[in-house]
């Protein structure tokens, strides 16, 4: 089966600027998840959907990132504007459902670096 | 609050050796569920085993087994026989099924692990 797919794999900007990453599950999946692995640190879950709908979205920076699921398919994390600390890697997981022992599959990540 | 701890930045063993990399918990939630990652240089996160808290026994997976000593709350990752491509970081990782949206991931800090000729 196909894995978790991110793309871009790597992205630079300057801060202020906008980016945007986007993230295609595996097919089936119904649950999907944005984490935030600053350099050094576990990933932090960002924004959880189930289906097209936000489950848990309390560790999102809303002032700044703003994420959708459309269709429950594909999703897409936004920054704007960027900061230097928002430098990290952006890390996409997904799994068919939530509770028991659902695992995660993740993407291979975007590595951002705001300069 | 749920809490990870993995107290060991980074470990050194020879292949074919075993190794063991510690993770201690914090929860006051019954229900729960542990979980070891790997994670290489190229930055995918790679699922090893899980151990959900009401499991009588210890987890296993290939060469990697998980030693879960509930009242102590610790739940370490045991390498037997080390390979030269287990060099890699290792994340450990709380699943509460009350919090949030009911799957969240709560992860340590991470193990640097070098395994040497």
């Amino acid at each position: 089966e196909a894995g978790v797919a991110q793309s871009p794999r790597y992205k630079i900007i300057e801060k202020r600027q906008s980016v945007a990453f986007w993230c295609n599950p595996i097919s089936g999946h119904a649950t999907l998840y944005w984490y935030q692995q600053i350099l050094g640190q576990g990933p932090k879950l960002l924004i959880q959907f189930q289906n097209n709908g936000v489950v848990d979205d309390s560790q999102l920076p809303k002032d700044r990132f703003s994420a959708e699921r459309l269709k429950g398919v594909d999703s897409t994390l936004k920054i704007q504007p960027a900061k230097l600390e928002d430098s990290a890697v952006y890390l996409c997981a997904s799994s068919l459902g939530i509770g028991g022992n659902y695992g995660y599959t993740f993407g291979s990540g975007t590595r951002l670096t705001v300069v | 609050a749920q809490k990870i701890t993995q107290t060991q930045p980074g470990m050194f063993v020879q292949e074919k050796e075993a190794v063991t990399l510690d993770c201690t918990y914090d929860t006051s939630d019954p229900s729960y569920g542990l979980f070891w990652y790997k994670q290489p240089s190229s930055g995918e996160m790679i699922f090893l085993i899980y151990q959900g808290s009401y499991d009588q026994q210890n987890a296993t997976e290939g060469r990697y087994s998980l030693n879960f000593q509930k009242a102590r709350k610790s739940a370490n990752l045991v390498i037997s026989a080390s390979q030269l491509g287990d060099s890699a970081m290792y994340f450990c990782a709380m699943r509460h099924p009350h919090t949030g949206g009911g799957n969240k991931l709560t992860f340590g800090t991470g193990t640097q692990l070098k395994v040497e000729l």
